[in-house]
């Protein structure tokens, strides 16, 4: 069936550079996307969502992407600190459900 | 505080012990869902209400059951537990329609032996 997946399972930057997590998505009529934040024993947290008549859409200091042509949604975050360290998730809308990608851990390096 | 409530954090069980895991929530949301999360494979949907005694399967509804007799609540039953239903577990919650954020509790950490 359709699926959310994500380029890289890990990726690891310094404190202070920017990080850019990847996710491609393979139905072309989502037209709903949210990242989601998970810290270790916690559950998901919302970060930012973008609708599909957008293709940029800004929060403190994180930036969602949306690319609908090649069905490509990316997350950065600005000045990346230790406390951005969690495994980031992209979730795809579909009807009232949402599918999720297998998630990018994200490390911040000192 | 607006939030999704799971009941136990951590629960171990042995296999055919029938055991449910409680969700409730305190934002009036129509929708609630019941995700299994396993290292690999994500998020994903067991079991999904889009309001008082409408309930319908996700991806993997096989081995549970749920209810919705009231709106804040959606409890998770497993009727007998086997070995393959150890996971980590995730309610959500949201308003009704798409493009609204869902809403996650803590997570049941389930371990049947």
């Amino acid at each position: 069936g359709e699926s959310v997946g994500l380029h890289l399972p890990t990726l690891s930057v310094q404190e202070g550079d920017n990080s850019i997590i990847n996710c491609a998505y393979s139905n072309s009529a989502s037209d709903y996307f949210i990242w989601y934040k998970q810290e270790s024993g916690k559950g998901p947290q919302f970060i930012i969502d973008i609708r599909s008549n957008m293709d940029k859409r800004q929060g403190q200091r994180v930036t969602v992407l949306l690319n609908k042509t090649v069905k490509h949604l990316s997350l950065q975050i600005a000045a990346t600190q230790p406390g951005d360290s969690a495994v980031y998730f992209c979730a795809e809308n579909q009807g009232q459900n949402f599918v999720f990608g297998p998630g990018t851990r994200l490390s911040v390096l000192p | 505080e607006a939030q999704v409530t799971q009941n136990p954090r951590y629960l171990i069980t042995v296999t055919g012990k029938k055991l449910t895991v409680t969700c409730s929530q305190n934002m009036n949301h129509e929708y609630m869902s019941w995700y299994r999360q396993d290292p690999g494979l994500g998020l994903r949907q067991i079991y999904y209400s889009m309001n008082v005694e409408v309930t319908d399967k996700g991806d993997v509804p096989e081995g549970y059951k749920v209810s919705r007799k009231e709106k804040r609540n959606f409890p998770l039953i497993l009727e007998s537990p086997s070995p393959n239903q150890t996971s980590l577990y995730f309610c959500a919650s949201s308003f009704q329609g798409e493009g609204t954020e869902a809403f996650f509790g803590q997570g049941t950490r389930l371990t049947v032996v």
